[in-house]
Protein backbone atom coordinates (compact mmCIF):
# COMPACT_ATOMS: atom_id res chain seq x y z
CA UNK A 1 0.00 0.00 0.00
CA UNK A 2 1.00 3.36 -0.60
CA UNK A 3 2.46 5.32 1.92
CA UNK A 4 3.17 9.01 2.97
CA UNK A 5 6.28 10.31 1.01
CA UNK A 6 8.54 12.49 2.13
CA UNK A 7 11.16 14.21 0.69
CA UNK A 8 14.17 15.00 0.79
CA UNK A 9 15.34 12.61 3.68
CA UNK A 10 18.45 14.07 4.65
CA UNK A 11 19.38 17.94 4.53
CA UNK A 12 22.12 19.99 5.81
CA UNK A 13 21.91 24.00 5.52
CA UNK A 14 24.12 26.20 7.10
CA UNK A 15 22.88 28.85 9.60
CA UNK A 16 20.48 31.38 8.42
CA UNK A 17 19.64 29.73 4.99
CA UNK A 18 16.31 28.54 4.07
CA UNK A 19 15.06 24.90 3.57
CA UNK A 20 11.73 23.35 2.23
CA UNK A 21 10.55 20.18 3.40
CA UNK A 22 7.90 18.48 1.08
CA UNK A 23 5.46 15.67 2.15
CA UNK A 24 3.04 14.01 -0.28
CA UNK A 25 0.23 12.24 1.86
CA UNK A 26 -1.25 8.60 1.06
CA UNK A 27 -3.73 8.88 -2.01
CA UNK A 28 -7.33 10.34 -0.50
CA UNK A 29 -5.50 11.56 2.56
CA UNK A 30 -6.89 15.02 2.91
CA UNK A 31 -5.70 15.98 6.57
CA UNK A 32 -1.63 16.57 6.65
CA UNK A 33 0.25 17.19 9.45
CA UNK A 34 3.88 18.35 10.55
CA UNK A 35 6.35 17.16 13.64
CA UNK A 36 9.56 18.24 14.98
CA UNK A 37 11.50 15.30 16.82
CA UNK A 38 14.93 16.33 18.52
CA UNK A 39 16.73 13.53 19.42
CA UNK A 40 16.04 11.30 22.03
CA UNK A 41 12.69 13.45 22.22
CA UNK A 42 8.72 12.80 21.32
CA UNK A 43 7.22 14.15 18.30
CA UNK A 44 6.33 17.73 18.82
CA UNK A 45 3.09 19.13 17.27
CA UNK A 46 3.86 22.34 14.75
CA UNK A 47 0.97 22.41 12.10
CA UNK A 48 -1.73 20.82 10.11
CA UNK A 49 -4.39 21.28 7.54
CA UNK A 50 -7.73 19.85 6.47
CA UNK A 51 -8.46 20.49 2.76
CA UNK A 52 -5.72 23.17 2.38
CA UNK A 53 -6.54 24.86 5.16
CA UNK A 54 -4.84 25.06 8.32
CA UNK A 55 -6.64 23.41 10.51
CA UNK A 56 -4.42 23.78 14.51
CA UNK A 57 -1.20 24.82 14.68
CA UNK A 58 1.31 24.19 17.60
CA UNK A 59 4.54 25.15 18.39
CA UNK A 60 5.83 26.48 15.14
CA UNK A 61 8.23 29.01 15.29
CA UNK A 62 7.14 32.16 13.54
CA UNK A 63 10.21 31.85 11.13
CA UNK A 64 8.63 28.65 9.51
CA UNK A 65 5.57 28.64 7.01
CA UNK A 66 3.83 25.66 5.36
CA UNK A 67 0.62 24.87 3.26
CA UNK A 68 -1.03 22.37 1.80
CA UNK A 69 -1.63 22.40 -2.10
CA UNK A 70 -4.94 21.57 -4.28
CA UNK A 71 -3.42 17.94 -4.94
CA UNK A 72 -3.26 17.47 -0.87
CA UNK A 73 1.10 17.37 -0.81
CA UNK A 74 2.80 19.94 1.54
CA UNK A 75 5.66 21.97 1.92
CA UNK A 76 7.33 23.30 5.41
CA UNK A 77 9.62 26.10 4.44
CA UNK A 78 11.94 27.15 6.93
CA UNK A 79 13.94 30.27 7.05
CA UNK A 80 16.70 31.80 8.77
CA UNK A 81 17.59 28.44 10.19
CA UNK A 82 19.57 28.25 13.62
CA UNK A 83 21.48 25.45 15.31
CA UNK A 84 18.54 24.45 17.35
CA UNK A 85 16.15 23.76 14.53
CA UNK A 86 18.12 20.32 13.15
CA UNK A 87 15.80 17.45 14.10
CA UNK A 88 13.79 14.76 12.22
CA UNK A 89 10.82 16.42 10.49
CA UNK A 90 7.67 13.37 10.07
CA UNK A 91 4.81 14.34 7.94
CA UNK A 92 2.18 12.17 8.82
CA UNK A 93 -1.46 12.09 7.08
CA UNK A 94 -5.29 11.30 7.97
CA UNK A 95 -8.65 11.19 6.08
CA UNK A 96 -10.58 13.98 7.55
CA UNK A 97 -8.58 14.42 11.22
CA UNK A 98 -10.33 12.29 12.94
CA UNK A 99 -8.45 8.66 11.99
CA UNK A 100 -5.09 7.53 12.90
CA UNK A 101 -2.08 9.84 11.63
CA UNK A 102 0.22 7.32 9.43
CA UNK A 103 3.60 9.17 9.18
CA UNK A 104 6.63 9.16 6.74
CA UNK A 105 9.83 8.07 7.06
CA UNK A 106 11.06 11.70 8.15
CA UNK A 107 13.72 14.71 6.56
CA UNK A 108 16.32 14.73 8.59
CA UNK A 109 17.64 18.38 8.62
CA UNK A 110 21.65 18.98 10.08
CA UNK A 111 21.84 23.13 9.80
CA UNK A 112 25.34 23.59 10.67
CA UNK B 1 -1.06 22.92 27.84
CA UNK B 2 -1.96 19.59 27.60
CA UNK B 3 0.69 16.91 28.72
CA UNK B 4 0.70 13.02 28.34
CA UNK B 5 3.34 11.25 30.69
CA UNK B 6 4.40 7.69 29.84
CA UNK B 7 5.72 5.52 31.96
CA UNK B 8 7.52 3.51 32.23
CA UNK B 9 10.56 5.65 30.46
CA UNK B 10 12.24 2.68 29.43
CA UNK B 11 12.29 -1.06 30.24
CA UNK B 12 14.82 -3.75 30.12
CA UNK B 13 13.48 -7.52 29.60
CA UNK B 14 13.53 -10.83 29.06
CA UNK B 15 12.71 -12.84 25.43
CA UNK B 16 9.22 -13.99 26.62
CA UNK B 17 8.21 -11.52 29.04
CA UNK B 18 5.50 -9.77 28.78
CA UNK B 19 5.27 -5.83 29.10
CA UNK B 20 2.99 -3.04 30.15
CA UNK B 21 3.26 0.34 29.42
CA UNK B 22 0.37 3.61 30.02
CA UNK B 23 0.08 6.75 29.28
CA UNK B 24 -1.98 9.51 31.65
CA UNK B 25 -2.76 13.16 30.95
CA UNK B 26 -4.25 15.85 32.82
CA UNK B 27 -7.26 16.28 29.92
CA UNK B 28 -9.32 13.82 28.26
CA UNK B 29 -8.86 12.76 25.17
CA UNK B 30 -11.61 11.37 22.32
CA UNK B 31 -8.61 9.05 20.74
CA UNK B 32 -5.94 7.16 21.91
CA UNK B 33 -3.05 5.92 19.19
CA UNK B 34 -0.08 3.52 20.38
CA UNK B 35 3.01 3.64 17.72
CA UNK B 36 6.13 1.73 17.55
CA UNK B 37 9.32 3.91 16.28
CA UNK B 38 12.64 2.57 15.27
CA UNK B 39 15.75 4.61 15.27
CA UNK B 40 15.46 7.07 12.05
CA UNK B 41 12.36 6.05 11.08
CA UNK B 42 8.63 7.53 11.42
CA UNK B 43 6.45 6.04 14.20
CA UNK B 44 4.31 2.38 12.93
CA UNK B 45 0.32 2.89 13.78
CA UNK B 46 0.40 -0.40 16.14
CA UNK B 47 -3.44 0.27 17.82
CA UNK B 48 -6.38 2.61 17.58
CA UNK B 49 -8.63 3.40 20.19
CA UNK B 50 -12.13 5.46 19.76
CA UNK B 51 -14.15 4.82 23.02
CA UNK B 52 -13.75 4.86 26.82
CA UNK B 53 -12.97 1.26 28.02
CA UNK B 54 -12.47 -0.05 24.49
CA UNK B 55 -10.16 -2.97 24.69
CA UNK B 56 -8.32 -3.61 21.09
CA UNK B 57 -6.01 -6.31 20.00
CA UNK B 58 -3.48 -6.76 17.01
CA UNK B 59 -1.51 -9.98 17.35
CA UNK B 60 0.77 -9.89 20.93
CA UNK B 61 -0.29 -6.17 20.94
CA UNK B 62 -3.14 -5.38 23.67
CA UNK B 63 -4.14 -1.52 24.10
CA UNK B 64 -7.19 -0.55 26.40
CA UNK B 65 -8.92 3.63 26.48
CA UNK B 66 -9.01 4.26 29.95
CA UNK B 67 -12.91 4.53 31.27
CA UNK B 68 -11.60 8.22 32.49
CA UNK B 69 -10.60 8.71 28.94
CA UNK B 70 -7.56 10.33 30.59
CA UNK B 71 -5.50 7.32 29.92
CA UNK B 72 -4.60 4.19 28.07
CA UNK B 73 -1.89 0.97 28.39
CA UNK B 74 -0.16 -0.92 25.86
CA UNK B 75 0.94 -4.76 27.05
CA UNK B 76 2.90 -6.67 24.95
CA UNK B 77 2.67 -10.07 25.65
CA UNK B 78 5.69 -13.15 25.36
CA UNK B 79 8.30 -10.43 23.87
CA UNK B 80 10.58 -11.29 21.19
CA UNK B 81 13.73 -9.42 19.88
CA UNK B 82 11.98 -7.37 17.25
CA UNK B 83 9.87 -5.91 19.84
CA UNK B 84 13.04 -3.33 20.63
CA UNK B 85 12.02 -0.12 19.92
CA UNK B 86 10.69 2.79 21.31
CA UNK B 87 6.78 2.94 21.89
CA UNK B 88 5.05 6.49 22.20
CA UNK B 89 1.48 7.03 22.61
CA UNK B 90 -0.73 9.62 21.58
CA UNK B 91 -3.81 11.55 22.06
CA UNK B 92 -6.40 13.62 20.59
CA UNK B 93 -8.78 15.96 22.32
CA UNK B 94 -12.57 16.84 20.92
CA UNK B 95 -12.40 19.76 18.77
CA UNK B 96 -8.84 19.34 18.15
CA UNK B 97 -6.41 18.02 15.07
CA UNK B 98 -3.72 17.86 16.76
CA UNK B 99 -2.19 14.11 18.90
CA UNK B 100 -0.45 14.69 21.80
CA UNK B 101 2.64 12.51 22.20
CA UNK B 102 3.64 10.80 25.03
CA UNK B 103 7.03 10.73 26.37
CA UNK B 104 8.06 7.41 25.24
CA UNK B 105 8.98 4.14 26.85
CA UNK B 106 12.13 2.63 25.39
CA UNK B 107 12.44 -1.02 25.59
CA UNK B 108 14.66 -3.63 24.98
CA UNK B 109 14.40 -7.04 24.88
CA UNK B 110 17.39 -9.15 26.18
CA UNK B 111 17.75 -13.19 24.27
Amino acid sequence: AAGVIQSPRHLIKEKRETATLKCYPIPRHDTVYWYQQGPGQDPQFLISFYEKMQSDKGSIPDRFSAQQFSDYHSELNMSSLELGDSALYFCASSLRGDSPLHFGNGTRLTVT
Amino acid sequence: GQQLNQSPQSMFIQEGEDVSMNCTSSSIFNTWLWYKQDPGEGPVLLIALYKAGELTSNGRLTAQFGITRKDSFLNISASIPSDVGIYFCAGQASGTYKYIFGTGTRLKVLA
